[in-house]
């Protein structure tokens, strides 16, 4: 079965730059989630979007921003970027259902060390 | 606001015993709760959900969780523990009666499965 595809897997950014992580959904997906989870943390929500719009926000920082395309595919966009926000970055997708409590599935993650 | 607790940072067994790994919520309206695996450098996994109904969960490689109400309580089980099975699981919350979708996690417990 077709998953949640991320990329790209690994990048290596300096301080200052920018780096955008793509996130390709489970078909028929219509909710888009990003998570950043740093070594031994737990995963924290950034933002979600659903039918291209934004849903939710949670703690992401202002110099990120994402998007929902029209084909469901997302982007998450970072800039200025800092030592702290090396982590491992994820996407979740899902399709929501009230009945089914719109469970959400993760990629791989795209692991960004800025150096 | 929704929140779950993983009171322990990591549960040891012996392959062949049961295994439990606790977790707590607290939710303004109902709660959807779920279990996710993480192996390592990997994205989580999905492995089981309760929205409604038997309190009793069953989901994937053999795992189960019980839905407890009054105690606010979604421990995951395995009747016999595999050496397979090390990994961290993350209990996560959705507040099933807020305007939001996000997933809340908790810290997640290590599990460490002794041949």
């Amino acid at each position: 079965a077709a998953g949640v595809i991320q990329s790209p897997r690994h990048l290596i950014k300096e301080k200052r730059e920018t780096a955008t992580l793509k996130c390709y959904p489970i078909p028929r997906h219509d909710t888009v989630y990003w998570y950043q989870q740093g070594p031994g943390q737990d995963p924290q929500f950034l933002i979600s979007f659903y039918e291209k719009m934004q849903s939710d926000k949670g703690s992401i920082p202002d110099r990120f921003s994402a998007q929902q395309f029209s084909d469901y595919h997302s982007e998450l966009n970072m800039s200025s970027l800092e030592l702290g926000d090396s982590a491992l970055y994820f996407c979740a997708t899902g399709r929501r259902d009230a009945n089914s409590g719109n469970t959400i599935y993760f990629g791989e993650g795209s692991w960004l060390t800025v150096v | 606001a929704q929140s779950v607790a993983q009171p322990e940072d990591q549960v040891n067994v012996a392959e062949g015993n049961p295994l439990t790994v606790k977790c707590t919520y607290s939710v303004s309206g109902n709660p959807y709760l779920f279990w996710y695996v993480q192996y390592p450098n990997r994205g989580l996994q999905f492995l089981l959900k309760y929205i409604t109904g038997d309190n009793l969960v069953k989901g994937s490689y053999g795992f189960e969780a019980e839905f407890n109400k009054s105690q606010t309580s979604f421990h995951l089980k395995k009747p016999s523990a595999l050496v397979s099975d090390s990994a961290l699981y993350f209990c996560a919350v959705r507040d099933g009666g807020s305007s939001g979708d996000k997933l809340t996690f908790g810290t997640g417990t290590r599990l460490a499965v002794r041949p």
